[in-house]
């Protein structure tokens, strides 16, 4: 399987721990994505990598969350003191160029549940 | 601000009754639309990119169109394992990132 890989699937925490999540994208896709997902909505964007570069944030991702992708491969996003307002699907994508637009492919997610 | 609103919310039909989604935005520095179907649990499943307003794609009972202001999504003669949310976003460039930009989707239901 050449897709996104994330891991884990599901994570259930108590609020106040952290917790770390990893995105594998597509070998040759040099750009990376994290968003957020909650019941209903659609995905929410978070951060952006180009190679191991973050080139952008959300003002979603407050100081509780980093995100780093170290060798330009895989990515984790940390959350720190999670609340349950945390809770969500966050996805990875990952993107190659086609014509003047980024093809953005995702991950399965991983689902988090703060009690 | 950028916006992308998708109608209708939820959708039932019955087998073999086609029918239509919507999606409008207002974006500025549109570098494409983009169609996602999302099953429950599962992370979105990329199926079209539109670049520019006449533009038509089709897979299988999926035809999806662009005009300046909106995208529809036409389903025709769906099947039950058609039944999941189809996501509508559009990507802009800001800086050198081209995020996309989703709405909230419509939740489609065929029954046999």
């Amino acid at each position: 399987d050449t897709g996104v890989s994330q891991d884990p699937r599901h994570k259930i925490t108590k609020r106040g721990q952290n917790v770390t999540f990893r995105c594998d994208p597509i070998s040759e896709h040099n750009r990376l994505y994290w968003y957020r997902q909650t019941l209903g909505q659609g995905p929410e964007f978070l951060t952006y990598f180009q190679n191991e570069a973050q080139l952008e944030k959300s003002r979603l991702l407050s100081d509780r969350f980093s995100a780093e992708r170290p060798k330009g491969s895989f990515s984790t996003l940390e959350i720190q003191r999670t609340e349950q307002g945390d809770s969500a699907m966050y996805l990875c994508a990952s993107s190659s160029r086609q014509g003047s637009s980024y093809e953005q492919y995702f991950g399965p997610g991983t689902r988090l549940t703060v009690t | 601000e950028d916006q992308v609103t998708q109608s209708p919310e939820a959708l039932r039909l019955q087998e073999g009754e086609s029918s239509s989604l919507n999606c409008s935005y207002t974006v500025s520095g549109l570098r494409g639309l983009f169609w996602y179907r999302q099953d429950p649990g599962k992370g979105p499943e990329f199926l079209f990119t539109l670049y520019s307003a006449g533009e038509e794609k089709e897979k299988e009972r999926l035809k999806a169109t662009l005009t300046k202001k909106e995208s529809f999504l036409h389903i025709t003669a769906p099947k039950p394992e058609d039944s999941a949310t189809y996501l509508c976003a559009v990507q802009v460039r800001r800086d050198s990132s081209y995020k996309l930009i989703f709405g909230s989707g419509t939740r489609l239901l065929v029954r046999p």
